[in-house]
């Protein structure tokens, strides 16, 4: 099975703040990989899919890079909206999520 | 517009099988490339995926609870069930359906992504 390792687990920023959050997959997974935000109490959100594609609607501050089995989600300029939880997942061979990165504020 | 909802017991005893089933409208099971999957989240903890059945009736399942889980479609109904059985009280969880389209190597519909997910149901596994 394929392992995906977030890191960091928190994330402490401010508003305006540019942030990255990074998972690495324990085997190549090409780009077959998505990101989501969950807000307490509610369904997690597509933002990202094949590593870099931003979902309809998804606002241009976020980001999606990848490099071998390692990827980044980025966001140029924390708004007050993006304080939640994001998690990647692979779709490569069958469906793995990761643990998590809670993003708070400082 | 298209929205799925889950429906259940929202407490089961352990050893108990549980049957949820997601109920979806604005699109069918019967277009290729489409599925629904089914994904759940222990309190505080992170996102499982645990099954997924695509128009074609093909099913995945977790592998790590592949013996203890079933998946069926009945697409006139615009329905998604998932069955576990022996129900534990470490499968508290909230339980979420989500519609997935499939993208792979050799054809892709989509985003590959679980682009519209329920509300989720909490569901307590207790004696």
């Amino acid at each position: 099975d394929i392992q995906m390792t977030q890191s960091p687990s928190t994330l402490s920023a401010s508003v305006g703040d540019r942030v990255t959050i990074t998972c690495r997959a324990s085997q190549s997974i090409s780009n077959w990989l998505a990101w989501y935000q969950q807000k307490p109490g509610k369904a997690p959100k597509l933002l990202i899919y094949k590593a870099s594609t931003l979902e309809s609607g998804v606002p241009s501050r976020f980001s999606g890079s990848a490099s071998g089995t390692e990827f980044t989600l980025t966001i140029s300029s924390l708004q007050p909206g993006d304080f939640a939880t994001y998690y990647c997942q692979q779709y490569s061979n069958y469906y793995t999520f990761g643990q998590g990165t809670k993003l708070e504020i400082k | 517009q298209i929205t799925l909802k889950e429906s259940g017991p929202t407490l089961v005893k352990p050893t108990q099988t549980l049957t949820l089933t997601c109920t979806f409208s604005g699109f069918s099971l019967s277009t290729s490339g489409l599925g629904v999957g089914w994904i759940r989240q222990p309190p505080g903890k992170a996102l499982e995926w645990l099954a997924l059945i695509y128009w074609d009736d093909d099913k995945r399942y977790n592998s790590s609870l592949k013996s203890r889980l079933t998946i069926t479609k009945d697409t006139s109904k615009n329905q998604v069930v998932l069955t576990m059985t022996n129900m534990d009280p470490v499968d508290t969880a909230t339980y979420y359906c989500a519609r997935k389209v499939f993208c792979g190597s050799t054809r892709c519909f989509g985003s590959g992504g679980f682009d519209y997910w329920g509300q989720g149901t909490l569901v307590a596994v207790s004696s």
